[in-house]
């Protein structure tokens, strides 16, 4: 059972390149998220969607877009990088709004913006 | 804006030690609190406690929501070296965000 599957595991880019984080789910989970995490700080939320077809913006989603075209997949896309763009992605899923379930989180992607 | 704030920052204890962990909430539409413990990659679910289940405990681990103050905490009773971690407070709304507090480091020395 694999949960959530992120891809790359590390990724260094020169500014102004372009490039999409993957994030693929095996649970049929409904709701999934891509956060970011800087040094010393907490998860913040950049794009979710509650089902294929519909995202919405967190609270840091310039530079960043989404798109859910299946209920597994859900790829972030960088625009034109940027070195404050440098730090941790995650992907989580879980099962919907409507269930009060924690999130299951991928490994992460570590991402460095030279 | 819905916060989040965890305090402390960081801790440092020996084995043994009990500790406790805070968290406070200003949040539109509050639907759950849950707790994570994060060591070296993702963040793993340790409690989830709502309107309905205000006290949660898994062996050593205790966790207690206060909804009219508006906060949490996170009990570890005779801590272990494999309790270092980052401890990650968040709450969900029925809008359907989470958000995170900034996270505690708990580092328990021998």
């Amino acid at each position: 059972n694999a949960g959530v599957t992120q891809t790359p595991k590390f990724q260094v880019l020169k500014t102004g390149q372009s490039m999409t984080l993957q994030c693929a789910q095996d649970m049929n989970h409904e709701y999934m998220s891509w956060y970011r995490q800087d040094p010393g700080m907490g998860l913040r939320l950049i794009h979710y969607s509650v089902g294929a077809g519909i995202t919405d913006q967190g609270e840091v989603p310039n530079g960043y877009n989404v798109s859910r075209s299946t209920t597994e997949d859900f790829p972030l896309r960088l625009l034109s990088a940027a070195p404050s763009q440098t730090s941790v992605y995650f992907c989580a899923s879980s099962l919907g709004q409507g269930f009060r379930q924690p999130q299951h989180f991928g490994d992460g992607t570590r991402l460095s913006i030279l | 804006e819905d916060k989040v704030v965890q305090s402390p920052l960081s801790l440092v204890v020996h084995e043994g030690d009990t500790v406790t962990l805070n968290c406070s909430y200003e949040v539109t539409n509050f639907r759950s609190l849950l707790w994570y413990k994060q060591e070296k990659k993702a963040p793993t679910f340790l409690f989830m406690l709502t309107s309905s289940g205000i006290e949660k405990k898994s062996g050593r681990l205790s966790s207690i929501l206060d909804k009219k103050e508006l906060s949490s905490i996170l009990n570890i009773t005779a801590t272990q070296t494999g309790d270092s971690a980052i401890y990650l407070c968040a709450v969900d709304t029925n809008a359907g965000k989470s958000t995170f507090g900034d996270g505690t480091t708990l580092t328990v020395k021998p």
